[in-house]
């Protein structure tokens, strides 16, 4: 069971280039999120979809867009890549339970923009 | 508005020492999930525990366990006789609701604290 699986793991990308980060789970959760982690700092979120066809803003949405098509994928795009992006990036599903039910992460994908 | 702090950026211990880790949060729900991950080296976040804000009893699970105040908002995790093999970066989190009173599973994480555990 690969659970949640994020590709790649690392990029370089130069300001301005785009890129979608890729994101797949198999556990069939309705639930998917994007977090980015910075150095020192807790996760924040930047989208979540709550199945497929419907996205919505995180915290730290601006820069990133998300579709999800399908339940088992979530890519993360973006357009025009910024310093400030550099990060870690963290994709997450889980499923509708009773409260909030605990939060599967894939790998990560750590991202530098120079 | 939701907020999650856990004021230990770094805590330093030697092998075999007990160690707390701090979370304190703020909610305006009534009932509540909580939960503790773990962020080993490698990278990837292991969950390690959810609370029901009903539930205030002491969770022990082998050498870990969580106290969980309501009446100072915190919920605080001890490893007892640490290993090297605990090292890693812990968060506390905390759901976050849409105005419509559902999370959908989002949440708010604390700064989390650097543990490491020397030989």
């Amino acid at each position: 069971n690969a659970g949640v699986t994020q590709t790649p793991k690392f990029r370089i990308l130069k300001i301005g280039q785009s890129m979608t980060l890729q994101c797949t789970q198999d556990m069939n959760h309705n639930y998917m999120y994007w977090y980015r982690q910075d150095p020192g700092m807790g996760l924040k979120l930047i989208y979540y979809s709550v199945g497929a066809g419907i996205t919505d803003k995180g915290e730290v949405p601006n820069g990133y867009n998300v579709s999800r098509s399908t339940t088992e994928d979530f890519p993360l795009r973006l357009e025009l890549a910024a310093p400030s992006q550099t990060s870690v990036y963290f994709c997450a599903s889980s499923y509708p339970g009773q409260g909030s039910t605990e939060a599967f992460f894939g790998q990560g994908t750590r991202l530098t923009v120079v | 508005a939701q907020k999650v702090t856990q004021a230990q950026t770094e805590i330093s211990v030697v092998e075999k020492e007990d160690v707390t880790l701090d979370c304190v949060y703020e909610t305006r729900d009534t009932t509540y999930y909580l939960f503790w991950y773990k962020q080993p080296p490698s990278g990837e976040l292991v969950f390690l525990i959810r609370r029901n804000s009903f539930d205030e009893q002491n969770e022990i699970s082998g050498r870990y366990s969580w106290n969980f105040q309501k009446s100072t908002s915190s919920f605080n995790f001890t490893i007892t006789a640490s290993q090297v093999v605990d090292s890693a970066v812990y968060f506390c989190a905390l759901p976050v609701a849409n105005a419509g009173g559902t999370s959908y599973g989002k949440l708010t994480f604390g700064q989390g604290t650097i543990l490491t555990v020397h030989p």
